[in-house]
Formats: structure tokens, sequence, C-alpha cells
């Protein structure tokens, strides 16, 4: 089956920096990748995702590349606050429609300091 | 408009107990899926429950089982509870045959804590 690996684990940043949090899936047929963000305590909310048909997606701040060659997608965020202070799951998914698992990275805790 | 609901929030069970934990689906979603977040973990597909049937499942033993109802809302079961399901159960919906976008996207409820002593 489908493998996310999602690096690193933990990312500690100045505010007004930027960070960058790498997965890598195993399954070529994999077509969608979101990301969610978890603040301690909560629900992960979608933040971001990209279809397999696109190489880059912005959102403000927030910003999703995808390389299917190489078999691996990044989240940038750029001009980090304190409040992108979370984990940050990565994970893949195949198939046509919203009838589809996601299988899901190990999450990065991002510390955005002051 | 509500979201994806979860009961109970908490709940403390002993080894070899039972536990059921409860979803209501976002409005307008049909398909409800579960899934196990242990403690620094990212979540793990349980099963997927569409048209009151699994339709996939995951690497989970027996023990785990679940329903939908006509109302599409959901049940997770778990029977002879062991010390390692003590994990956050999420409930997720989303809208089967479209694709993940805009409007649907897979939506989490808050989740059910579950502490197995």
């Amino acid at each position: 089956g489908e493998n996310v690996e999602q690096h690193p684990s933990t990312l500690s940043v100045q505010e007004g920096d930027s960070a960058v949090i790498k997965c890598t899936y195993s399954d070529s047929a994999s077509n969608y990748f979101p990301w969610y963000k978890q603040e301690l305590g909560k629900r992960p909310q979608l933040i971001i995702d990209i279809r397999s048909n696109v190489g880059e997606k912005k959102d403000q701040r927030i910003a999703v590349t995808l390389n299917k060659t190489a078999k691996h997608f990044s989240l940038h965020i750029t001009e980090t606050q304190p409040e992108d202070s979370a984990v940050y799951f990565c994970a893949a998914s195949k198939g046509r429609g919203g009838g589809n698992k996601l299988t899901f990275g190990t999450g990065t805790q991002l510390k955005v300091e002051l | 408009d509500a979201g994806v609901t979860q009961s109970p929030t908490h709940l403390i069970k002993t080894r070899g107990q039972q536990v059921t934990l409860r979803c209501s689906p976002k409005s307008g979603h049909d398909t409800v899926s579960w899934y196990q977040q242990a403690l620094g973990q990212g979540p793990q597909f349980i099963f997927q429950y569409y048209e009151e049937e699994e339709r996939q499942r995951g690497n989970f033993p027996d023990r785990f089982s679940g329903h939908q109802f006509p109302n599409y809302s959901s049940e997770l079961n778990v029977n002879a509870l062991l010390l390692g399901d003590s994990a956050l159960y999420l409930c997720a919906s989303s809208l089967n045959g479209q694709p993940y976008s805009g409007a649907n996207v897979l939506t989490f409820g808050a989740g059910s804590r579950l502490t197995v002593l």
C-alpha cells in the first residue's frame, strides 16, 4: 500500500522566516496531496491541497509544490507568524473522488519563535 | 451549518471492555471514514462507510467494526480493548463521487479521546 514519509519531525523558525516541510510517497498512482494543520487538542484542518496535474499551488503565505517524477511534495510557509505553530501533516490519496482514503505522514511540529 | 460532530469527547475504559464511538457527518456529506491517531503520530485509516456498507478497510483487526445509518451517521465499535487502542479516534466525512476539492474536502471531527487502562 501507499507509504508517506515526512521530514523533519520538528522545525523551529524565527518569526518572519520561511518554513519548508517535505514529504515523499511510494504509490505512483496517488493523485491528490492535501496538507492538514492540527493545533494542540484540535481537529486536523485542511490548509492547502494539490492535484497531480498541477506542479505548484499558492494561497497567500502558503504554497505547495509537487514533483511527480521524484514522488515528493513540499509545503512552504513564508513570513511565519506565532499562530502558524502547530503540527502539520501531509497526506496522499489516489482515485477519482471523495471516497478515497488518505495516507498520512507522521507529522511535523512547527514552532515559530518570537 | 454544523461540521462533523463526534461523541463522546473523552472516555476511559479498562482492558477487555468494549466501546462505541459516534459520528455525524457534515451536512451534505454521505461518506464517513474513521481514523486512529496515536500520540505523536499521523492519523491511520481504519475503515470507510458509504451507503451503509464498509467500503474500504485499513490494517486493523476484526475487533474494530462499524456501522452507518440511513441518515449517514456512523458508529465505530472496538471489542476486547487493549492498552494499545488508546488513541484519538477521528471521524471524517466527504461526498462520494466528487473529487476532493472546493467544498468537498475530507473534513474531520474533533475526535474521541479513548484511554484504556
